[in-house]
This record gives C-alpha cells, sequence and structure tokens, in this order.
C-alpha cells in the first residue's frame, strides 16, 4: 500500500528566506502527487499538482514541486517566503491505475510552515 | 459561485449524544468523501460514496454512520460509538471518471464535553 512521508512536521523560516517541505512516498508506479494548503480552521486547497509531463509544476504564489521518479520524492520549494505563506501543508499521492478517485488518495501527516518576520 | 459548504462551523455535543455534520456541494461531482483531522495526524478517510446510493467504508470508519440521498448531500452521522468523536471533519468531493484532483469544505471543528 502507498505511504507517504513528510520529513519535518515544522519547518520554521524567516521573512524573504528559502524554504523546501520534503515529500516522499513509497512506491515506485506511476502516481499522482498533490500538494495542499491548510490555513488555520480551513479546508484543504489544492497548491499544485502532478500528473504527467514535465516534472517542476509551479503554483500560482511562487511554490514549485519537483516530481523525481528515481528518489520518489515531491518536494516543495519557494525561493521567498512570506509572512502569508504561515500555514499547514500536506502531500498527498493517488494511484490512478487503482481505478481513481479520490478513495485512493494518501495523505501525509502535514508541516507547519512558519514564516517568522 | 460553485463549492463545498459545510456546517456547522463548530460544533459541541454531550458526550453519548449522536449527531450530524452536513455537506452539500453544487459542483455537479458524483464522488464526495468525509475525513477526520487530529493534529499531526494529517487526513484518515472515514466514508466516501461515488453515487448517489452507495457508499463505501474508508480506514476509520468505526462509529460513523453517512447516507447518499441526493448527489449534492453527504451527511456524516457521529455516533455515541465513536471513542473519540472530538476533531476537525473535512468533507471533499471530485468526479469520478478522469478524476485529477479533490475540493475541500472549509471543515466542521467537533467538540464533544
Amino acid at each position: 500500500a502507498q505511504s507517504v512521508t513528510q520529513l519535518d512536521s515544522q519547518v520554521p523560516v524567516f521573512e524573504e528566506a528559502p524554504v523546501e517541505l520534503r515529500c516522499n512516498y513509497s512506491s515506485s508506479v506511476s502516481v499522482y502527487l498533490f500538494w495542499y494548503v491548510q490555513y488555520p480552521n480551513q479546508g484543504l486547497q489544492l497548491l499544485l499538482k502532478y500528473l504527467s509531463g514535465s516534472t517542476l509544476v509551479e503554483s500560482i504564489n511562487g511554490f514549485e514541486a519537483e516530481f523525481n521518479k528515481s528518489q520518489t520524492s515531491f518536494h516543495l520549494r519557494k525561493p521567498s517566503v512570506h509572512i502569508s505563506d504561515t500555514a499547514e501543508y500536506f502531500c498527498a499521492v493517488s494511484d490512478p491505475s487503482s481505478g481513481g478517485s479520490q478513495g485512493n488518495l494518501i495523505f501525509g501527516k502535514g508541516t507547519k510552515l512558519s514564516v517568522k518576520p | 459561485d460553485g463549492g463545498i459548504t459545510q456546517s456547522p462551523k463548530y460544533l459541541f455535543r454531550k458526550e453519548g449524544q449522536n449527531v450530524t455534520l452536513s455537506c452539500e456541494q453544487n459542483l455537479n461531482h458524483d464522488a464526495m468523501y468525509w475525513y477526520r483531522q487530529d493534529p499531526g495526524q494529517g487526513l484518515r478517510l472515514i466514508y466516501y460514496s461515488q453515487i448517489v446510493n452507495d457508499f463505501q467504508k474508508g480506514d476509520i470508519a468505526e462509529g460513523y454512520s453517512v447516507s447518499r440521498e441526493k448527489k449534492e448531500s453527504f451527511p456524516l452521522t457521529v455516533t455515541s460509538a465513536q471513542k473519540n468523536p472530538t476533531a476537525f471533519y473535512l468533507c471533499a468531493s471530485s468526479i469520478v471518471k478522469g478524476w485529477t484532483e479533490a475540493f475541500f469544505g472549509q471543515g466542521t471543528r467537533l467538540t464533544v464535553v
């Protein structure tokens, strides 16, 4: 069964510094990969996704993630963070060959990003 | 605007009482899902439904029940059998065929005292 590991439960960083949130998944089969963001007491919002094609995917607010099949990783990066990026970030994986549907979507335990002035 | 609406946002109940959480979507999605979120645990799937009048247990279905009488609605009942019901509950929806992502509601925080 698929599993997702987010190596850091908390990442403190100063404003305008770069950040990397790490995500590894267990299987080397073809997968869909996602990063979601959650602000306090709110639902999850899709930040970016990898389905196929280019291994580097970008979001509209400056985040990017790179799919690395050999390392089974999908790390999230931003070159310069803002206070408003403070949130919890979840990595998720799904195996499209299993018939699709979110019933097969597996989440990591989350990484809390705290941006300090 | 299209989206998923969960209500209420905060809910308090006494121990031993059943409570029902509402989830409505106007995205015309076939599939709907309930997740439970606890600090440091990520999201765990409770139930999901891919079509009206059908639903499947997720990883932690014990102590919960659902119904799917309408495409737009997927209420979750937290029963008195759920040993530790205090948590943040998230509802989501998606298409089924050609699925590529999920859409989440704003969540309901349930506190049982």
